[in-house]
């Protein structure tokens, strides 16, 4: 299975952007990049996920690069409420589609 | 409605003690998670009922038993559980399981088991 590194943890301040890296050098051409964020004491809520080009929704963007080995979550302006582990996950399309396996994701501080 | 519900939201259990956990959601999904994180730790999948058959069974132990009795509800029966089996247990549901690689899956806020 190919897998996603990301830094432990990041700091940012509120209303100020923040980029969330991820690489993922053994992505597959079938893989999709998605990412999850788990709230304190929540479960995890889906972000945004997507294959080659970028993509934008209501929560962030998703930035991917052109060779696809790495990409990074956008949070345009960052709110306390943003504080969370955010997770980095590739799906295949494949056999294991139904598996979503998570990495030891980043812990986002948020300061006011 | 986006919500899936776990009952209870705490739990402390003796070694001997049979118990369950519960899961529901009402969005129509037809796919269901168990999934176990231990503090600090990332989730970890433990079983996925698709169309209420067991599809996948991630070598967990036989003292948990999953239930899938319709396609809104999800149980996990315990049963002389080790106290390394404390955790925060999580539901999820999606869509049907069979596009999984654009499905978006919902989490519950979990269950907070404690084993004494």
């Amino acid at each position: 299975d190919a897998k996603t590194t990301q830094p432990n943890s990041m700091e940012s301040n509120e209303e100020e952007p923040v980029h969330l890296p991820c690489n993922h050098s053994t992505i597959s051409g079938t893989d999709y990049i998605h990412w999850y964020r788990q709230l304190p004491s929540q479960g995890p809520e889906y972000v945004i996920h997507g294959l080659t080009s970028n993509v934008n929704n209501r929560m962030a963007s998703l930035a991917i690069a052109e060779d696809r080995k790495s990409s990074t979550l956008i949070l345009h302006r960052a709110t306390l409420r943003d504080a969370a582990v955010y997770y980095c996950i590739l799906r295949d399309v494949g056999q294991g589609a139904q598996k979503l396996v998570f990495g030891q994701g980043t812990r986002l501080t948020i300061n006011p | 409605d986006t919500e899936v519900t776990q009952t209870p939201k705490h739990l402390v259990m003796g070694m001997t003690n049979k118990k369950s956990l519960k899961c529901e959601q009402h969005m129509g999904h037809r796919a269901m998670y168990w999934y176990k994180q231990k503090a600090k730790k990332p989730p970890e999948l433990m079983f996925v009922y698709s169309y209420e058959k067991l599809s996948i069974n991630e070598s967990v132990p036989s003292r948990f038993s999953p239930e899938c009795p319709n396609s809104s509800l999800l149980n996990l029966h315990l049963h002389a559980l080790q106290p390394e089996d404390s955790a925060l247990y999580l539901c999820a549901s999606s869509q049907d399981g069979l596009q999984t690689f654009q499905e978006t899956q919902y989490f519950g806020p979990g269950t907070r088991l404690l084993v004494l």
